[in-house]
């Protein structure tokens, strides 16, 4: 089955204690990406990468580091957790496509972390 | 991408069809009209997609109008686990990476 898995599903960590959220896809997609998702403020893109040791700012990357050392993993990283980044967090993935007549260009994403940052 | 817009929220009674539509004016030629839904607190989920024809698949219908200037996604039998925020998103065909989600539409479906 086509998924995208992220673990913890949920987190209760304390500030400035360094934690690791995994990411893992099975589609062999090129394009990985992380969100947060706040009330009020939709799903915000924190960092992206468009392959294998290929990664770029989204629009809200301070204090997040990521990796991408395999293709289907994409852990998001932060090292020094702050209570502004209590969020909900998913990651997505998707083929890097170009234009074809019908082309899918479609995003698959986690079930979502709950990180709380106390 | 073109900017859309949604109405906030919509109601909806189970197994009725649900009509949720989108306006997305300055679509330009080689842009598609993407649908996902989010289902409380999940991950967003793509329902269905489209560039000028109609399109159905088992979960839904996506109807565009002819100028492109609009479309309607359609739920054909609504049920309780339909309650969801759906978003219309419009992009290039040869766009990838960044989802832009609006607030989209709450859709809540009643018995």
């Amino acid at each position: 089955e086509a998924q995208v898995t992220q673990n913890p599903r949920y987190l209760i960590t304390v500030t400035g204690k360094k934690l690791t959220v995994t990411c893992s896809q099975n589609m062999n997609h090129e394009y990985m990406s992380w969100y947060r998702q706040d009330p009020g403020l939709g799903l915000r893109q924190i960092y992206y990468s468009m392959n294998v040791e290929v990664t770029d700012k989204g629009d809200v990357p301070e204090g997040y580091k990521v990796s991408r050392k395999e293709k289907r993993n994409f852990p998001l990283i932060l090292e020094s957790p702050s209570p502004n980044q209590t969020s909900l967090y998913f990651c997505a993935s998707s083929l890097r496509v170009g234009w074809a007549r019908g082309t899918k260009n479609i995003q698959y994403f986690g079930a979502g972390t709950r990180l709380s940052v106390l | 991408d073109a900017k859309t817009t949604q109405p906030p929220s919509m109601d909806c009674a189970e197994g009725r069809a649900a009509n949720l539509p989108c306006n997305h004016s300055t679509i330009s030629g080689n842009e598609y009209v993407y649908w996902y839904r989010q289902i409380h607190s999940q991950g967003p989920q793509y329902i269905i997609h489209g560039l000028k024809n109609n399109e159905t698949n088992e979960m839904a219908s996506l109807i565009i109008t002819e100028d492109r200037k609009s479309s309607t996604l359609i739920l054909p039998h609504a049920t309780l686990r339909d309650t969801a925020v759906y978003y219309c998103i419009v992009r290039g065909a040869d766009s990838w990476g960044k989802l832009q989600f609006g607030a989209g539409t709450q859709v809540v479906v009643t018995p």
